[in-house]
């Protein structure tokens, strides 16, 4: 079936350096992206939300660039902090296929900082 | 606290036993989704509703598990019989749904043991 995917499961970066999360979308009618973050022990939190019309969008450190042509879907994080690490998942969703709007997970990637 | 709450924040119980988790979502979202999640992966949609109404179930929700949001504020997710593969965290996001705009905001979740 449809399936969001994460290409590295676990990515280690320096303190101060920039990070980038990947993710694949197989389901071409999806038109809405979000990044949400999730710490040990808590809910996900939402980052950042993209929309199909758009290929790039910036919010407080991070940016999500999508690339519709070959279905991914990045996540930047400027000078990555400790209080970066964490599990970042991206999820999708498509209003004119599903209108429960329910978001379609991949399995995660887990950023880790060293100081 | 104006974000999502969920109780309990633990619960574990013996094989066979009946469990109720309770969900109180952000007061003026109309969305209310229950997700199962286990560890490693991401979350995966159980069931939505729009006000008081469950407009969709996954097929991952046996007849064992029900959900009710009665007056559509606040939700309640019961596992009957209880079987270890119901062991995971159970999260619970609403959103004020406009056509599929705005992210779901996420509870801390309940993370169920059953032993």
């Amino acid at each position: 079936g449809e399936s969001v995917g994460l290409h590295l499961p676990t990515l280690s970066v320096q303190e101060g350096d920039n990070s980038i999360i990947n993710c694949a979308y197989s389901n071409s009618a999806s038109d809405y992206f979000i990044w949400y973050k999730q710490e040990s022990g808590k809910g996900p939190q939402f980052i950042i939300d993209i929309r199909s019309n758009m290929d790039k969008r910036q919010g407080q450190r991070v940016t999500v660039l999508l690339n519709k042509t070959v279905k991914h879907l990045s996540l930047q994080i400027a000078a990555t902090q400790p209080g970066d690490s964490a599990v970042y998942f991206c999820a999708e969703n498509s209003a004119r296929m599903d209108s429960s709007y329910k978001l379609i997970f991949g399995s995660g990637t887990r950023l880790l900082v060293r100081p | 606290d104006t974000g999502v709450s969920q109780d309990p924040r633990h619960k574990i119980t013996k094989r066979g036993q009946n469990v109720t988790f309770r969900c109180d979502p952000i007061s003026e979202h109309n969305r209310l989704y229950w997700y199962r999640q286990t560890l490693g992966q991401g979350p995966e949609f159980l069931t939505y509703f729009q006000n008081e109404a469950q407009l969709e179930k996954s097929r991952l929700l046996s007849d064992r598990f029900s959900a009710e949001r009665p007056k559509g504020s606040f939700s309640t997710l019961e596992i009957q019989r209880t079987e270890q593969g119901d062991s995971a965290m159970y999260l619970c996001a609403s959103s004020l749904g406009r056509g599929g705009d705005g992210h779901d905001t996420f509870g801390s979740g309940t993370r169920l043991t059953v032993v």
